[in-house]
């Protein structure tokens, strides 16, 4: 089953823009994570953000957490065209090894 | 530093065929190992994950079985393939809940 779901399922914007993409999940978490999948490939680890962190940044990402409303939002500023990709959240729940996936958002930026 | 390979890149397969994808990791030991399916658009759907050399644990029962013969490679076999295998197949490896993960660059596994 999908811990997360992604929203909006697309968006597309101009280069330069900000691109926002919000994540909300369905139980407690230890810890929430964001990659990213160009078409056809493997996912690629982005950030990850811990269950008592309320906001962290890497680069252009900037990732938040509420976990009171249990959603995540991750914000990419400045973006560009190699930013053109799907992204998805994912959670690790408990005491368990294993991280369950959104249905991810597919972010076009164009020139 | 640690790299993961996986193998092949695409397959075509008929229905009934068996399959065997194969998923090493390298520069790591003791990793946990997780095999992915993403159907056309769609999120991941976890398969099997092992944290051990010989321990599956499988989280949707289906038409594959996972192996983990040695402590960095773990395969995802079927006896009889059917159509809706087809899908994207990713493995990937992390050293713990609180680490990212690391993906293979996955399979396509079309059955026909």
């Amino acid at each position: 089953s999908q811990q997360g779901e992604e929203d909006p399922q697309a968006l597309s914007i101009q280069e330069g823009e900000n691109a926002t993409m919000n994540c909300s999940y369905k139980t407690s978490i230890n810890n929430l994570q964001w990659y990213r999948q160009n078409s056809g490939r493997g996912l690629v680890h982005l950030i990850l953000i811990r269950s008592n962190e309320r906001e962290k940044h890497s680069g252009r990402l900037r990732v938040t957490l509420d976990t009171s409303k249990k959603s995540s939002s991750l914000l990419i500023t400045a973006s560009r065209a190699a930013d053109t990709a799907s992204y998805f959240c994912a959670a690790t729940t408990g005491g368990g090894n294993k991280l369950t996936f959104g249905t991810g958002t597919q972010l076009k930026v164009e020139l | 530093s640690q790299t993961i390979h996986q193998w092949p890149a695409t397959l075509v397969q008929p229905v009934g065929s068996p399959l065997s994808l194969e998923c090493t990791v390298e520069g790591t030991s003791n990793p946990n190992l997780y095999w992915y399916r993403q159907a056309a658009g769609r999120g991941l759907q976890l398969l099997f994950y092992s944290v051990g050399i010989g321990q599956i644990s499988s989280e949707v029962p289906q038409n594959l079985s996972a192996s983990r013969p040695q402590d960095r490679q773990f395969i995802l076999s079927s006896k009889k393939l059917l159509l809706s295998d087809s899908g994207f197949y990713l493995c990937a490896w992390s050293k713990g809940t609180v680490y990212g993960y690391t993906f293979g660059s996955g399979t396509r596994l079309t059955v026909v």
